[in-house]
């Protein structure tokens, strides 16, 4: 069936550099994207969202892009901090449900 | 609390056992989710209720998996006969209203152990 999966399962970034992540979509219908941060032990939590007719959106250090025509959607994180370790889910909403990727372990280094 | 809600934190139980697990949502939220995460990988979806009812049981793996919701709020998770692979971290999420757009608002999962 169709899917939403990410290119790299972990990203190791220096403090104060820009994160990159990326994800793969494959559902020509979803028409909004998320994308959730999760902390060790704790429960998904809302980052930024995008619906299909942009391409771009910006948030407080982070930036969604979606490119529609190779169905790709990354999440870029300005001056990565500690706090940013974490893995984070690019999700679809098709059909009323959010379906996730596999997600990508971000770690931080001083 | 404002937030979402569940119980147990975490559960270990007996291959062969059944078990439940709550969710109470956030006050309001006419939309709630059960996804399923095994240790290190993604979000598995099980089940979305909209109100009392569930449009999408699609995700429930077998059926000795269940849920219900009642008065549009708490919703109970049973897995009969536990079986080792169904020890995961069982997430509950809700949103204010269902249907393709809006930002979930998770819970903290339980951690069911079957032994």
């Amino acid at each position: 069936g169709e899917s939403v999966g990410l290119h790299l399962p972990t990203l190791s970034v220096q403090e104060g550099d820009n994160s990159i992540i990326n994800c793969a979509y494959s559902n020509s219908a979803s028409d909004y994207f998320i994308w959730y941060k999760q902390e060790s032990g704790k429960g998904p939590q809302f980052i930024i969202d995008i619906r299909s007719n942009m391409d771009k959106r910006q948030g407080q250090r982070v930036t969604v892009l979606l490119n529609k025509t190779v169905k790709h959607l990354s999440l870029q994180i300005a001056a990565t901090q500690p706090g940013d370790s974490a893995v984070y889910f690019c999700a679809e909403t098709s059909w009323g449900k959010l379906q996730f990727g596999a997600g990508t372990q971000v770690v931080v280094t001083p | 609390g404002a937030g979402v809600s569940q119980s147990p934190s975490n559960k270990v139980t007996e291959k062969g056992k059944d078990v439940e697990l709550r969710c109470d949502p956030i006050s309001g939220h006419t939309a709630l989710y059960w996804y399923r995460q095994s240790l290190g990988q993604g979000l598995e979806f099980l089940i979305y209720f909209q109100g009392n009812s569930a449009p999408d049981k699609s995700g429930l793996p077998s059926d000795r998996f269940s849920a219900e919701r009642t008065g549009g709020s708490v919703s109970t998770l049973t897995i009969q006969r536990t079986q080792q692979e169904d020890s995961a971290v069982y997430l509950c999420a809700s949103s204010p209203s269902g249907g393709a757009t809006g930002e979930l608002f998770f819970g903290e999962g339980s951690r069911l152990t079957v032994l």
